[in-house]
């Protein structure tokens, strides 16, 4: 059974600081990752999706990456503003079949001016 | 281009009660899923449907059931209702299959006393 774990589980920074946060999951054997953001209270958006074959992508100030063999992903923030403040989420799709995505409990950011 | 709706917005039921959610699909997409997510948790996957029928299922009991309609609008139905049902109800659409990318919509907060 795929399991995925985000740390921090939450992250206060100030203004402008360049951070990274952890997704890890279990099972080795998937389809893509993708993170999303949610807002309190509010459905997922989301950021960036990265293939299996892939290594990494890219959006603005964001950049994810994939490290399937040792079953990890990180996600960038360059030069952080208040508004990233939300709640940040990787899932994992498997491989091989059903495709269901297996979410973590998601990183919750803070960015204070 | 519409995006994915939900209604209502909140709802507070009683246990026991039966409840039934609704969610718009975004504009040419045949697929939709159903997540529960719980506070502080991940979404868990429910059930996606394609093209009216069921075509994956998470791990719930049967009193979790849906719906879709050949507009591709969908419902999620949800009988005898237990306090641990209490979540957010997050549906999300994808243009043929859980391997696309997903459109989640708002969300609507179910509360049960």
């Amino acid at each position: 059974k795929q399991e995925v774990t985000q740390i921090p589980a939450a992250l206060s920074v100030p203004e402008g600081e360049n951070l990274v946060l952890n997704c890890s999951f279990t099972d080795s054997a998937i389809y893509n990752l993708q993170w999303f953001r949610q807002d309190p209270g509010k459905g997922l958006t989301s950021l960036l999706l990265i293939q299996s074959s892939q290594r990494e992508q890219t959006s603005g100030r964001l950049n994810a990456s994939l490290d399937k063999s040792s079953g990890r992903s990180t996600l960038y923030i360059a030069a952080s503003q208040p508004g990233d403040s939300a709640t940040y989420l990787c899932a994992v799709r498997r491989s091989g079949g059903s495709y269901i995505p297996t979410f973590g409990r998601g990183t919750s950011l803070i960015v204070h001016p | 281009e519409t995006g994915v709706t939900q209604s209502p917005t909140h709802l507070i039921k009683t246990r026991g009660q039966q409840v039934t959610l609704r969610c718009s699909s975004q504009s040419g997409h045949n697929t939709v899923s159903w997540y529960q997510q719980a506070l502080g948790q991940g979404p868990q996957f429910i059930f996606q449907y394609y093209r009216e029928e069921e075509n994956g299922r998470g791990n719930f009991p049967p009193r979790f059931s849906g719906l879709q309609f050949p507009n591709y609008s969908s419902e999620l139905n949800v009988n005898a209702l237990e306090l641990d049902d209490s979540a957010l109800y997050l549906c999300a659409s994808s243009l043929a299959s859980l391997r696309d990318t997903q459109y989640f919509g708002p969300g609507t907060r179910l509360t049960v006393l």
